[in-house]
């Protein structure tokens, strides 16, 4: 079945970097565009970084923008998230999710990873 | 705060029907499809609702969209208390290049 799993969260002091990551399976990871999407706690949805299909193009949300990476192997069906100089604001469950191609909704979603940062 | 705007919350009793708005703009709403989102409580959000109406194999009938210019409007009918949860509306931007989503509305089924 279709399935995005991430991995990478954890605990980690303001200034420093975090990897995520993201397996997809179950699809042809390839086609579609990917996006991260983080939800702070108790707070709703905000968008964080969309990669196209082939990695071509990507946007950032303006808060990350310079401190954000977002990159994918599609050899090997993986999402990835670097992220530097973070920010106890970053402290969020991150969320890998698909792109549906025409539509543009976020069909499928992954059951997030928690990135704390504090000190 | 959200370009996508939404009520915070909503509240109806067992059976009833409720509305949750989401109001956009032209570089938004007004020119790309709309997406609505399932959130309950501990777990990931799920598609409810893309291209302004249609749904996902497996999402019943008693949930439907609707797009009138720059406003979207997510319809749930015969509320059972399983709907409580929080609801987001989500579009891509083509004025900022990025993916939008609504603040949330948290439906509270009495």
């Amino acid at each position: 079945q279709v399935q995005l799993v991430e991995s990478g969260g954890g605990v980690v002091q303001p200034g420093r970097s975090l990897r995520l990551s993201c397996a997809a399976s179950g699809f042809t990871f390839s086609s579609y565009g990917m996006h991260w999407v983080r939800q702070a706690p108790g707070k709703g949805l905000e968008w964080v970084a969309l990669i196209w299909y082939d990695g071509s193009n990507k946007y950032y949300e303006d808060s990350v923008k310079g401190r954000f990476t977002i990159s994918r192997d599609n050899s090997k069906n993986m999402l990835y998230l670097q992220m530097n100089s973070l920010r106890t604001e970053d402290t969020a469950v991150y969320y890998c999710a698909r792109r549906a191609p025409r539509t543009y909704a976020v069909d499928v979603w992954g059951q997030g990873t928690t990135v704390t940062v504090s000190s | 705060q959200s370009v996508l705007t939404q009520p915070p919350s909503v509240s109806a009793a067992p059976g009833q029907q409720v509305a949750i708005s989401c109001s956009g703009s032209g570089s938004n709403i007004g020119i790309n499809y709309v997406s609505w989102y399932q959130q309950l409580p501990g777990t990931a959000p799920k598609l409810l609702i893309y291209e302004d109406n249609k749904r996902p194999s497996g999402i019943p009938d008693r949930f439907s969209g609707s797009k009138s210019g720059t406003s979207a409007t997510l319809g749930i009918t015969g509320l059972q208390t399983g709907d409580e949860a929080d609801y987001y509306c989500g579009t891509w931007d083509s004025g900022l290049s990025a993916e939008m989503f609504g603040g949330g509305t948290r439906l509270t089924v009495l």
